[in-house]
């Protein structure tokens, strides 16, 4: 039970390039999600996916778009990359529990420079 | 939109000690969850522990406790016996009841602890 992966752990691109950040959990679990952390600063939400099949914007989706690819994986694409998107980005997935309680339980992060 | 506030950026704590984070929240919402999350160095974020705003017990887990005062929109962590693995920092989270996933996050504490 490997919880939440992701790749590459770090990567460094050039403005205008375009890289998909890949996830995947072994939790059989239906949500998903893609935060991004600035330095000095807590996670914000990029996009979620409450099933397979659906998605849903956060708080900052610009520039970003993401693939609920099955239940297991959830991707996250810059398009063209720019250097505001330097940042750590963390993958998360949660359980539902009874009540609505909810623990999300995060991947690793992957570094992204963009020079 | 809901807002999380951790107005201690830094604090240091010595061995054994025990110190106590702050994190206060705005919410006009009265059904929602808080969380405590632990990031050390290597990036991965921790469940430390969870409060439910309709529990008017403060939760408890091991060396970690909350003092959570709803009315005054303030959820602090204690961490009792502090261990040199405790350093880290520390994220206050906020999540809706009715939001599933969507959580806010404060800007983090970072917590030194010394021998």
């Amino acid at each position: 039970n490997a919880g939440v992966t992701q790749t590459p752990k770090f990567q460094v691109l050039k403005t205008g390039q375009s890289m998909t950040l890949q996830c995947a959990q072994d939790m059989n679990h239906n949500s998903m999600y893609w935060y991004r952390q600035d330095p000095g600063m807590g996670l914000r939400l990029i996009y979620y996916s409450a099933s397979e099949g659906t998605t849903d914007k956060g708080e900052v989706p610009n520039g970003y778009n993401v693939s609920r690819l099955n239940k297991r994986e959830f991707s996250l694409r810059l398009e063209s990359a720019a250097p505001s998107q330097t940042s750590v980005y963390f993958c998360a997935s949660s359980e539902e529990l009874a009540g609505g309680r909810e623990t999300q339980y995060f991947g690793p992060g992957t570094r992204l420079l963009v020079l | 939109a809901q807002t999380v506030t951790q107005s201690q950026p830094e604090m240091s704590v010595q061995e054994a000690e025990t110190v106590t984070l702050s994190c206060t929240y705005d919410t006009s919402e009265s059904d929602y969850y808080l969380f405590w999350y632990k990031q050390p160095p290597s990036r991965q974020m921790i469940l430390v522990i969870r409060q439910e705003a309709y529990k008017q017990q403060n939760a408890t887990e091991n060396r970690f406790s909350v003092n959570f005062q709803k009315a005054a929109k303030s959820f602090s962590l204690k961490i009792s016996d502090s261990q040199l693995g405790d350093a880290a920092m520390y994220f206050c989270a906020y999540r809706s009841a009715g939001n599933a996933g969507k959580s806010t996050f404060g800007d983090g504490t970072t917590l030194t602890v010394k021998p």
